[in-house]
């Protein structure tokens, strides 16, 4: 059974650095093929994909976010870490992680944590 | 502004069929496959279709997809009320470097 759970502060003040875990359980970073990202959503708006981190350490980040972004992991601990620098208000949003799969062709996200919400304010 | 577009809205009444359309480009959609997402209010999302039209264990057969050059579309029969959520298409833009994920803007489908 795969799952996935996000952790991390509720409030962030403007210009910290706000830093997000995923704790996942019922596969593993290890295995080749492996990936898991990470999305945010705005309180009333869409989607948004954040960064991906691959088995073998391979990372990708979103072009307009990826200054400000970095994405590691911790295999044996089944973890994946998201950092984001110098918060904004816009960034206040629910931040899920989501395990990436990529099968003949096409990339897809199978599962989803519950998300976190984190709002940015003074 | 997403790279996807869909409708802000559907809605249609218990029974009956909706569709919801995602539009892209010659470097999206039309390169890779699509797939599709339920959000129910207050929930995470939910896989729903992937490779544009397959769907995973426990997805019923009320829900289809299909793609067709730079657009899919998202097709649910004999609505119930249960189906009220937000509904997200996404790909994968492998036209960049850094092989970003990419979503549609949502539709909200509303059953009366």
């Amino acid at each position: 059974q795969v799952t996935l759970k996000e952790s991390g502060p509720a409030l962030v003040k403007p210009t910290q650095t706000l830093t997000l875990t995923c704790t996942f359980s019922g596969f593993s970073l290890r295995i080749t093929g492996m990936r898991v990202s990470w999305i945010r959503q705005p309180p009333g708006k869409a989607l948004e994909w954040l960064a991906r981190i691959d088995w073998d350490d391979d990372t990708f980040y979103s072009t307009s976010l990826r200054t400000r972004l970095n994405i590691s992991k911790d295999s044996s601990k089944n973890q994946v870490v998201l950092t984001m620098t110098n918060v904004d208000p816009e960034d206040t949003a629910t931040y899920y992680c989501a395990r990436l799969r990529y099968i003949r062709g096409a990339y897809f996200f199978d599962y989803w944590g519950q998300g976190t919400l984190v709002t940015v304010s003074s | 502004q997403s790279v996807l577009t869909q409708p802000p809205s559907v809605s249609a009444a218990p029974g009956q069929k909706v569709s919801i359309s995602c539009s892209g480009s010659s470097s999206t959609i039309e390169k890779t496959s699509v797939s599709w997402y339920q959000q129910v209010p207050g929930m995470a999302p939910k896989l729903l279709i992937y490779d544009n039209n397959k769907r995973p264990p426990g997805i019923p057969d009320r829900f289809s997809a299909s793609k067709s050059g730079t657009s899919a579309t998202l097709g649910i029969t004999g609505l119930q009320t249960g189906d009220e959520a937000d509904y997200y298409c996404g790909t994968w833009n492998t036209t960049l470097s850094t092989g970003g994920g990419l979503f549609g803007g949502g539709t909200k489908l509303t059953v009366l």
